[in-house]
């Protein structure tokens, strides 16, 4: 277990929906990453959050959006769903605020969008 | 388009065998890094290895980086079937982003 948590589980939205997904980092931890996994894929990079401020971001187009509390829990909210966004979500907690650092991942979030 | 790609994309050895995976990347690194997957959840991170270093080990893992090749090698020794997972390369590029390849899909047959 690498003390990274994820909320919830499972969800189950419909196109044009909005979802937030939810991460609370390890304990210490300072940067928080978000990855989206497609079935049979990769991890892609989504963005990462330093201190709650964004830090870097993949090619995700801005209604995939972010925040990152003082607590450093992070959330991750996407707007107008579309079908291609049902996949694996992703948070990871880091020290340190660069890509280099090792990750400690959750569990995930499966997104539906139906 | 991915940064790594894994070879194979699947693998199935006897337990007690070795097992090895390949991951080749296209632009310049900073480091590498192998994480492993079990069954859709989340990633453990195996090994980090810096493009200034050629070897690295960590108990039955052994890393190569060949930076002219722009290839890693994971060799997993002595496979159990704990080790049956999916196995990812992630580069950091110069760009500061990290890029996962598609993984390769390890099953440890009894």
């Amino acid at each position: 277990e690498t003390g990274v948590t994820q909320s919830p589980t499972h969800l189950i939205k419909t196109r044009g929906q909005q979802v937030t997904l939810r991460c609370s980092s390890q304990s210490g931890h300072n940067t928080v990453s978000w990855y989206q996994q497609a079935l049979g894929q990769g991890p892609q990079f989504i963005f990462q959050y330093y201190r709650e401020e964004e830090n870097g971001r993949g090619n995700f187009p801005p209604r995939f959006s972010g925040l990152q509390f003082p607590n450093y829990s992070s959330e991750l909210n996407v707007n107008a769903l579309e079908l291609d966004d049902s996949a694996l979500y992703l948070c990871a907690s880091s020290l340190g605020g660069t890509r280099t650092d090792t990750q400690y991942f959750g569990p995930g979030t499966r997104l539906t969008v139906l | 388009s991915q940064q790594g790609e894994e070879d194979p994309q699947a693998l199935s050895i006897q337990e007690g065998e070795n097992a090895t995976m390949n991951c080749s990347y296209k632009t310049s690194i900073n480091n590498l890094q192998w994480y492993r997957q079990n069954s859709g959840r989340g990633l453990v991170h195996l090994i980090l290895i810096r493009s200034n270093e050629r070897e690295k080990h960590s108990g039955r893992l052994r890393v190569t980086l060949d930076t002219s090749k722009k290839s890693s090698s994971l060799l997993i020794t002595a496979s159990r079937a704990a080790d049956t997972a999916s196995y990812f390369c992630a580069t950091d590029a110069r760009d500061d982003k990290i890029i996962f390849g598609k993984g390769t899909r390890l099953h440890i047959l009894p």
